[in-house]
C-alpha cells in the first residue's frame, strides 16, 4: 500500500513570497490533515478535511494560509505571503475515518525555510 | 496549544537497555497515542491506548495509561540503535471534530 505522498520535500523562499505544498493521501482515506511542526516541537494541527469539506480550521492563520481539497483526494496548502516564523516542516496525514480510533498516517513532510 | 508534555526531553541509553518515556496531559481524552519520528522523516504510529484501558503491549513496546493522574508511559524494552528517534504522545479528544494534540516529544538516542 502506497503511503502519503508530499511534494516538494524542501523549499527555500524569501519572506513575502508565496509557496504551495501538495499532498496525496492514502487511497480511500476520507480524512486529511495538515500539521505544522516547528523545530523542537510537536506537530500542530492546521486544518482537517473530511472528504472535500473542512472539519476544523480553527488554528489556520487564515490571513496568509489557505488549503483546499478538491474532489476529496489531493490537497494543497498555500502560504501567501510567507513570514520568517513560517519556517517549519509541514506534514500531511490521512486516516480512513476521522473518528476517535482513526490512526493517522503521515507523509515525509515538506521542510520550508523562509529567509 | 500543546496538551501532552513528554518527559524527559532527551534520553541517552546503551543498546539493550530499556527506555522509559512519560507523558502528562491536561484535559479528558478518548485515547492516547504514541508516535515515532526519525530525523527528517514523517511520524509513524506506534500504539493507541483507549481511555478505559490501563496497559497495552505491542512487540517490545509497553504503554500504560493512568487517567486519574492524566499520565502515560512508553517503555521500549531491549532497545536497539534503530530505536533512535523522537517519540511523541498525542492525546485524542472530541468526536465530530476529532483531533490529535501532540506534545513536544522525547529525543531518544540508543548508543550501539
Amino acid at each position: 500500500e502506497a503511503g502519503v505522498a508530499q511534494s516538494p520535500r524542501y523549499k527555500i523562499i524569501e519572506k513575502r513570497q508565496s509557496v504551495a505544498f501538495w499532498c496525496n493521501p492514502i487511497s480511500g482515506h476520507a480524512t486529511l490533515y495538515w500539521y505544522q511542526q516547528i523545530l523542537g516541537q510537536g506537530p500542530k494541527l492546521l486544518i482537517q478535511f473530511q472528504n472535500n469539506g473542512v472539519v476544523d480550521d480553527s488554528q489556520l492563520p487564515k490571513d496568509r494560509f489557505s488549503a483546499e481539497r478538491l474532489k476529496g483526494v489531493d490537497s494543497t496548502l498555500k502560504i501567501q505571503p510567507a513570514k520568517l516564523e513560517d519556517s517549519a516542516v509541514y506534514l500531511c496525514a490521512s486516516s480512513l475515518e476521522g473518528g476517535p480510533m482513526g490512526t493517522q498516517y503521515f507523509g515525509p513532510g515538506t521542510r520550508l525555510l523562509v529567509l | 496549544s500543546q496538551q501532552g508534555e513528554e518527559d524527559p526531553q532527551a534520553l541517552s541509553i546503551q543498546e539493550g537497555e530499556n527506555a522509559t518515556m512519560n507523558c502528562s496531559y491536561k484535559t479528558s481524552i478518548n485515547n492516547l497515542q504514541w508516535y515515532r519520528q526519525n530525523s527528517g522523516r514523517g511520524l509513524v504510529h506506534l500504539i493507541l491506548i483507549r481511555s478505559n484501558e490501563r496497559e497495552k503491549h505491542s512487540g517490545r513496546l509497553r504503554v500504560t495509561l493512568d487517567t486519574s493522574k492524566k499520565s502515560s508511559s512508553l517503555l521500549i524494552t531491549a532497545s536497539r540503535a534503530a530505536d533512535t528517534a523522537s517519540y511523541f504522545c498525542a492525546t485524542g479528544s472530541g468526536a465530530g471534530s476529532y483531533q490529535l494534540t501532540f506534545g513536544k516529544g522525547t529525543k531518544l538516542s540508543v548508543i550501539p
